[in-house]
């Protein structure tokens, strides 16, 4: 079975500061990467798939990259609608998300 | 405009069955994959499995192979997910989730809760 991991568990930042989070896989998924965006009580929200490409309607600000076993997501200027958990997701064999890494404001 | 429009809330005792609908509009039902996902209070998602709406072939966690059923109602439109055998660990709000190929999970349904109590 395909292992995900993600870190940092939470990133505290700054309004229109660059954040990153990253996304390890424990063997070669090639670039079948996923990145959902959640808040709380609402369904996940499609951002990136296939570790790069960028979902129709999604701001600009977010972008994927990545083969392989590692994989970043970065928001390029922290805005405050950004607040949730991000997700990577792993479409290689079956599928596995990742932890979450929860973005707050500092 | 697509739509996934999940059964209300369950309340389950331990040892009983629950059966999710997810019914889908805006788009052609047998085109796309539907999936199940699942999220326990404060954790994260979950993927439980797949059902192919054209030919009802179906792909588990396998975690869940021994008690989750995947189905689909093409006249209606409908997907849906049955969990036996329930505990408290299987209290959770439960996605389904409509897949893009070789895209992604592009869109969800509100999510249905599901509470295992005695």
């Amino acid at each position: 079975d395909i292992q995900m991991t993600q870190s940092p568990s939470t990133v505290s930042a700054s309004l229109g500061d660059r954040v990153t989070i990253t996304c390890r896989a424990s063997q070669s998924i090639v670039y079948w990467l996923a990145w959902y965006q959640q808040k709380p009580g609402k369904a996940p929200k499609l951002l990136i798939y296939k570790a790069s490409s960028l979902e129709s309607g999604v701001p600009s600000r977010f972008s994927g990259s990545g083969s392989g076993t590692e994989f970043t997501l970065t928001i390029s200027s922290l805005q405050p609608d950004d607040v949730a958990t991000y997700y990577c997701q792993q479409y290689n064999t079956y599928w596995t998300f990742g932890p979450g890494t929860k973005v707050e404001i500092k | 405009q697509v739509q996934l429009v999940q059964s209300g809330a369950e309340v389950k005792k331990p040892g009983a069955s629950v059966k999710v609908s997810c019914k889908a509009s805006g788009y052609v039902f047998t085109d796309y994959f539907m999936h199940w996902v699942r999220q326990a209070p404060g954790q994260g998602l979950e993927w439980m499995g797949w059902i192919n709406p054209k030919n009802g072939i179906t792909s588990y966690e396998k975690k869940f192979q021994d008690r989750l059923t995947l189905s689909r109602d093409t006249s209606t439109s409908t997907a849906y997910m049955e969990l036996s055998s329930l505990t408290s660990d299987d209290t959770a709000l439960y996605f389904c989730a409509r897949v893009r190929p070789n895209v992604a999970l592009d869109y969800w349904g509100l999510g249905t809760l599901v509470t295992v109590s005695s």
